[in-house]
């Protein structure tokens, strides 16, 4: 069983750019959220999707956007970087169906912004 | 006042002893609550779900809950140096997840 993946592992990008992080949920799962992790601090959420729509977006700015597709895999994308950017991209994700609220996360995405 | 608090640590505890982790939620709407454990540099795994009052015990772990009191708490029995890590207490609030900023236990053998 497969479970959440993530790509790529780690990325270095310069102030401004704009970067796409991808995940894969686990099988079985439908809805994906996606977090970011500064250093020393719980995740912090920004987004979810489910049937490629977002449901609910945390306090980030619009720089940060993302996608669904049918296959329930997604995208993250963040535009004009920031240094404060750099952190931890989590992707969780579970069974919208169903009594279970339980998020599995993938391993992340380790953005560095210089 | 902070949506989800937790102790910061680091909390030492001795290999064999019971570790105690707490957590306490602003929003009276919660309805459920998870426990998950980060080791260092890896991403959180989930540990223990909670969604009731009282205790729900899996293994060497038990969670104990108290909506009237808006706490959470995380018991981990016969600790092991294995579990040394950061614990990490998240609430969900209409679907969304919001999570404390973790405290870092540190098993002593």
């Amino acid at each position: 069983d497969a479970g959440v993946t993530q790509s790529p592992t780690h990325l270095i990008k310069t102030r401004g750019q704009q970067v796409t992080l991808r995940c894969s949920p686990k099988s079985g799962h439908d809805t994906v959220s996606w977090y970011q992790q500064a250093l020393g601090q719980g995740p912090q959420f920004i987004f979810q999707y489910y049937e490629e729509e977002e449901r609910q977006r945390g306090n980030f700015p619009d720089r940060f956007s993302g996608h669904q597709f049918p296959n329930y895999s997604s995208e993250l994308n963040v535009n004009a970087l920031l240094l404060g950017d750099s952190a931890l991209y989590l992707c969780a994700s579970s069974p919208l169906t169903g009594n279970s609220y339980e998020q599995y996360f993938g391993p992340g995405t380790r953005l560095t912004v210089t | 006042q902070k949506e989800v608090e937790q102790n910061s640590g680091p909390l030492s505890v001795p290999e064999g002893a019971i570790a105690s982790l707490n957590c306490t939620y602003s929003d009276r709407g919660s309805q459920s609550f998870f426990w998950y454990r980060q080791y260092s540099g890896k991403s959180p795994e989930l540990i223990m779900s909670i969604y009731s009052n009282g205790d729900k015990e899996d293994g060497r772990f038990t969670a104990q809950l108290n909506k009237a009191s808006q706490y959470v708490s995380l018991l981990i029995r016969d600790s092991q140096p294995s579990d040394s890590a950061t614990y990490l207490c998240a609430v969900m609030v209409y679907e969304k997840l919001t999570f404390g900023t973790g405290t870092r236990l540190t098993i002593i053998p």
